[in-house]
């Protein structure tokens, strides 16, 4: 199975902040990697696809990059309803798997 | 407009089952693969399999700690996909969701998702 490592799990910062979150894959996933926000209880969002497609509706202070085994997602500017739970998801193989979350947190 | 509704949760006792169904509208189901996904609490989001639309074979795959046990099926003359749960462990207890599969030009991404059905395997 291919293993997602994800960094931070945890993140405090503040409005206007710029936030980096990075994933990384055991082995080559070229570009099957998507970036969702979770907020509890609610249906996952996806933020990007092909690691660096912004999904239509998303606002572009969100952008990705990244491809093989290394990638990231940025927010430029935070906003106070970007504070959730983000999450990056491989889709080469099955079972496609997660990252263990990055949960933002307000300073 | 793409939806996707989850139904069938509720409070088992562990050893039972369950069957759980996404109803879906807004676009051709039939040759769309679903999707089942689970979140437990306070832990991460968890893929737990799919079955594929007919015209890419039609078959199920299974996470691990799942496999065996669950069973994903689908009904394309109602447009809705199935998770049957045997064997309930305390550890299913968790928030599941059903999400459509897309795929792109050297990528596939899941979206949009359902709200979820809580899913509570206690005695």
């Amino acid at each position: 199975d291919i293993q997602m490592t994800q960094s931070p799990s945890s993140l405090s910062a503040s409005v206007g902040d710029r936030v980096i979150i990075t994933c990384r894959a055991s082995q080559n996933i070229n570009n099957y990697l998507n970036w969702y926000q979770h907020k509890p209880g609610k249906a996952p969002k996806l933020l990007m696809y092909t690691a660096s497609s912004l999904q239509n509706g998303v606002p572009s202070r969100f952008s990705g990059s990244g491809s093989g085994t290394d990638f990231t997602l940025i927010i430029s500017s935070l906003q106070p309803e970007d504070f959730a739970t983000y999450y990056c998801l491989q889709t080469k193989n099955t079972p496609h798997t997660f990252g263990q979350g990055t949960k933002l947190e307000i300073k | 407009e793409v939806q996707l509704v989850e139904s069938g949760g509720g409070l088992v006792q562990p050893g039972r089952s369950l069957r759980l169904s996404c109803t879906t509208s807004g676009f051709i189901f039939a040759e769309t693969s679903i999707s089942w996904f689970r979140q437990a609490p306070e832990k991460g989001l968890e893929w737990l399999g799919v079955v594929r639309a007919k015209p890419y074979g039609g078959a199920s795959e299974y996470a691990a700690s799942v496999k065996g046990r669950f069973t994903i099926s689908r009904d394309d003359s109602k447009s809705v996909a199935y998770l049957q749960m045997d064997s309930l462990k305390t550890e299913d207890t968790a928030l599941y969701h059903c999400s459509t599969h897309i795929t792109g030009p050297g990528s596939r991404w899941f979206d949009p998702w359902g709200q979820g059905t809580l899913v509570t395997v206690s005695s």
